[in-house]
């Protein structure tokens, strides 16, 4: 069974940077896509963006939400299970339930999630 | 404000049926695939539905989904006390991916 954890700092400083893992078990993390997303306080979901891993080193597109794009990077570590998430110059706006979740390339769809991990951000 | 229009909450007796609306435009529904989640808060969202009609294994039947046009609707039939939850739709718009704003599932 597949399974995907979040984890990192619950409060972050203003313009600092938000670092974030998801940790995948029951699943390769070749040929897929893997996703954040985040949902601020009261409101609903935001995509943030993707890494596609193809296994290879000259192949790995990543894909991000234009309203972040300048700040965020996503990488994936094949070696320790992992894709983490960085968002720079972090603003209060930023303070969001975060969650980390999968797509097979052959469904439209992210097919599992993690269960999120809040992250505050305030001095 | 989300991409996607959901209602706020829907609600019905056990046993009855719910339909939930997820309406968008030309540069989303309109040219691709909706998909559906389950979320109870304090969890991880679950997938109910994607490619408009198709269910993963282990959703149970009493989900279904279906679009037309720029619009899509989740259906629950056979309402369970534990199918109140959040739901929300989700698809592509031009570059990137969007959801709707989620609607609540009340059994009264």
């Amino acid at each position: 069974q597949v399974q995907l954890q979040e984890s990192g700092p619950g409060l972050v400083k203003p313009s600092e940077t938000l670092s974030l893992t998801c940790t995948v078990s029951g699943a390769f993390l070749t040929s897929y896509y893997w996703s954040w997303i985040r949902q601020p306080p009261g409101k609903g979901l935001e995509w943030i963006g993707y890494m596609y891993n193809s296994g290879t080193t000259d192949y790995n597109p990543s894909k991000y939400n234009p309203s972040l794009k300048s700040r965020v990077t996503i990488s994936v570590d094949t070696s320790k299970s992992q894709f983490s998430l960085k968002l720079s110059s972090v603003t209060a706006a930023d303070t969001a339930l975060y969650y980390c979740a999968s797509q097979h390339p052959s469904m439209v769809a992210f097919d599992y999630w993690g269960q999120g991990t809040p992250v505050t951000v305030s001095s | 404000q989300s991409v996607l229009t959901q209602p706020p909450s829907v609600s019905a007796a056990p046993g009855q049926k719910v339909t939930i609306s997820c309406s968008g435009s030309s540069s989303n529904l309109g040219n691709n695939h909706v998909s559906w989640y389950q979320h109870l808060p304090g969890t991880a969202p679950k997938l109910l539905i994607y490619d408009n009609d198709k269910r993963p294994s282990g959703i149970p039947d009493r989900f279904s989904g279906s679009k037309s046009g720029t619009s899509a609707t989740l259906g629950i039939t056979g309402l369970q006390t534990g199918d109140e939850a959040d739901y929300y739709c989700g698809t592509w718009d031009t570059t990137m991916r969007v959801f709707g704003g989620g609607t609540k599932v009340t059994v009264l």
